[in-house]
């Protein structure tokens, strides 16, 4: 059981660049999430889904785009990379919300560099 | 609106003295409340959550957090800090309400450095 994983782990880019983060999940979660944490800011919210082709906004959602179409996978994708986006990348993933409140569950990040 | 605060940047305690992390949040409904930790280039683990009965909650690694209604608060503590429980600490909260789908909101963090 690998729990939440994440490729690749580190990325450099340069402005104007695409590329893709994988996040993958081997707990049967229906919730999965994409956050970005950056210093002094915690962690705030990109995009979440609440099942297998289904995906919502978050937080700070521009420049972003994000997939679900397995519900193991999440993927999170930059079209044209700004140095704005300079930051570390966090996946997690619940199970379906419950009353007694759901723990996510979050994996290695990846550490993501625009120059 | 959801929110949490945590009013310092960075706590230094002592090996085997008391620490406590301090949390507060703001939320419509009932509070789901939670604490991460985060070590040097990992990401975050769970450590224990609040969701109802005993205000007292006991969690991972020896670490217990009290949740305050009345003064909003829900402050981690540990009665014997260890060296090797330096590390960032995040609160998190959820509206207990159906319609926030799960979403988290978290403080900025706090880092805790224990001295030998």
């Amino acid at each position: 059981n690998a729990g939440v994983t994440q490729t690749p782990k580190f990325r450099v880019l340069k402005t104007g660049q695409s590329m893709t983060l994988l996040c993958a999940q081997d707990m049967n979660h229906e919730y999965m999430y994409w956050y970005r944490q950056d210093p002094g800011m915690g962690l705030r919210l990109i995009h979440y889904s609440v099942g297998e082709g289904t995906t919502a906004k978050g937080e700070v959602p521009d420049g972003y785009n994000v997939s679900r179409l397995k519900k193991q996978n999440f993927l999170l994708g930059l079209e044209s990379a700004a140095p704005s986006q300079t930051s570390v990348y966090f996946c997690a993933s619940s199970y379906r919300l419950s009353g007694s409140g759901d723990t996510q569950y979050f994996g290695p990040g990846t550490r993501l560099t625009v120059l | 609106a959801q929110s949490v605060a945590q009013p310092e940047d960075q706590v230094n305690v002592a090996e085997g003295n008391p620490l406590t992390v301090k949390c507060t949040y703001s939320v419509s409904g009932n509070p789901y409340l939670f604490w991460y930790v985060q070590y040097p280039n990992r990401g975050l683990q769970f450590l224990l959550k609040y969701i109802t009965g005993d205000n007292l909650v006991k969690g991972s690694y020896g670490f217990e957090a009290e949740f305050n209604k009345s003064q909003t608060s829900f402050h981690l503590k540990k009665p014997s800090a260890l060296v090797s429980d330096s590390a960032l600490y995040f609160c998190a909260v959820r509206d207990g309400r159906g319609s926030t789908l799960g979403r988290l909101y978290f403080g900025r963090g706090t880092q805790l450095t224990v001295w030998p």
